[in-house]
């Protein structure tokens, strides 16, 4: 399976933008990038995917490099409901039911 | 729309004591998930459902753990007999299960907190 790299932590102040980064250099062509975040105590949930072009969505942007190995998620203004451990997670596009390999991910911590 | 629904939410049991935890996924998701998640890392699938039939069940510790989902829809998990180590979040999870990764984003329940003293 293909890896993704992420730091452990990092740090934000509220209302400013974040850019949590991903390295993915084995890649495949047929790999979505996801984007899962883990909220203290809670189940993780979707943020974002994307395969090629960036993406957005109510909560978040995706940006991928013209290469795709690596993409960075975009919060455009952390609150402090955002501090969570955020994970990038690849998954291939011709496996509906592919199950997610999570990594270590970043933990996302937002000072007042 | 109901999401993934998990009980118990808490558990503590003693070494060598049994224990089990239930999930019912989504309405009408054929992919159910077991994960795993130990303190301080991600989580870990143990096995996966399509309807009722095991897609992988290669990381779960077939000795003392087992899942069953017999009517394609509710779940359980099993330890039996537990040890120390199983001490974790048992994340239930579910997908629709078909029509490609865009329509297959993985939903998760709060999970289930076992402590084994």
């Amino acid at each position: 399976d293909a890896k993704t790299t992420q730091p452990n932590s990092m740090e934000s102040n509220e209302e400013e933008p974040v850019h949590l980064p991903c390295n993915h250099s084995t890649i495949s062509g047929t790999d979505y990038i996801h984007w899962y975040r883990q909220l203290p105590s809670q189940g993780p949930e979707y943020v974002i995917h994307g395969l090629t072009s960036n993406v957005n969505n109510r909560m978040a942007s995706l940006a991928i490099a013209e290469d795709r190995k690596s993409s960075t998620l975009i919060l455009h203004r952390a609150t402090l409901r955002d501090a969570a451990v955020y994970y990038c997670i690849l998954r291939d596009v011709n496996n509906a039911g592919n199950m997610l390999t999570f990594g270590g991910g970043t933990r996302l911590m937002v000072k007042p | 729309e109901a999401g993934v629904a998990q009980s118990p939410r808490y558990k503590i049991i003693e070494k060598r004591q049994s224990v089990a935890f239930w999930c019912n996924p989504i309405s009408g998701h054929a992919t159910l998930y077991w994960y795993q998640q130990i303190l301080g890392q991600g989580p870990k699938l143990l096995i996966q459902f399509q309807n009722n039939g095991v897609v992988d069940d290669s990381q779960l510790p077939k000795d003392r753990f087992s899942a069953e989902r017999l009517k394609g829809v509710d779940s359980t998990l099993k330890i039996q007999p537990a040890k120390l180590e199983d001490s974790a979040v048992y994340l239930c999870a579910s997908s629709l299960g078909r029509g490609g990764v865009s329509r297959n984003t993985i939903y998760f329940g709060e999970g289930s907190w076992l402590t084994v003293v």
